[in-house]
């Protein structure tokens, strides 16, 4: 079955720590892959997405991600993170060019002044 | 920016009713999906629709629920006889042809 899966429910870091937050899924035909963020109270907002080319992605509000084939992952990344990136951070992935996307359970990211 | 807008912010109904969730998807736009996201819980697929019918719909959406684009802007989601279970929060998005989805603000509907 399709799957993604997210390493960390929940992580809790200072303004200026680096950040990367882990994604995995499964299968292994064509996909898509993107990074939703979620503000408090707020709907869901892209950050980066890759289809093909580069595997590293460079994505609004200084994140990246890269997309690592062999290991089936698409982590998402930021050298320095802000107080104001505390967020609900979610994969996703689009299987085969079908028409939905599978989310990952999301990782909630405080960042504490 | 174009936005998808969704309405209402929020809706309280009584188990049993029905309600509509209303959405206003991007002007250009070929591609529309209803998702929902139970408190807690990730977020997930309920239909997608092109070129006026369902083009992929997952095991949630049975025939409680109905989707209808029944003029050029909007695109509704009804739910026939509501269950305590269908209190979540309900995302509308709509995409061209690069997947570069966007999300509604979403609808957040409390089942009583």
């Amino acid at each position: 079955a399709q799957s993604v899966s997210q390493h960390n429910h929940h992580v809790i870091l200072s303004e200026a720590a680096s950040l990367e937050l882990g994604c995995n899924y499964s299968y292994g035909g064509t996909v898509n892959l993107f990074w939703y963020v979620q503000y408090p109270g707020q709907h869901l907002q892209l950050l980066l997405k890759y289809f093909s080319g580069d595997p590293l992605v460079k994505g609004i509000k200084g994140f990246e991600a890269e997309f690592i084939k062999s290991k089936f992952s698409f982590n998402l990344r930021k050298p320095s993170v802000q107080w104001s990136d505390t967020a609900e951070y979610f994969c996703a992935v689009n299987y085969d060019y079908g028409q939905n996307f599978v989310f990952g359970p999301g990782t909630r990211l405080s960042v504490l002044p | 920016e174009p936005e998808v807008t969704q309405t209402p912010s929020h809706q309280v109904t009584q188990m049993g009713q029905e309600v509509i969730l209303r959405c206003v998807p991007i002007s250009n736009h070929l591609y529309f999906y209803w998702y929902r996201q139970i408190l807690g819980q990730k977020v997930e697929f309920l239909v997608s629709f092109y070129n006026n019918e369902i083009s992929e719909k997952s095991e949630i959406f049975d025939d409680q629920f109905s989707v209808e684009r029944p003029d050029g802007s909007n695109f509704t989601l009804k739910i026939r006889s509501t269950k305590l279970e269908d209190s979540a929060m309900y995302f509308c998005a709509s995409r061209q042809e690069d997947y570069g989805y966007t999300f509604g603000s979403g609808t957040r509907l409390t089942v009583v």
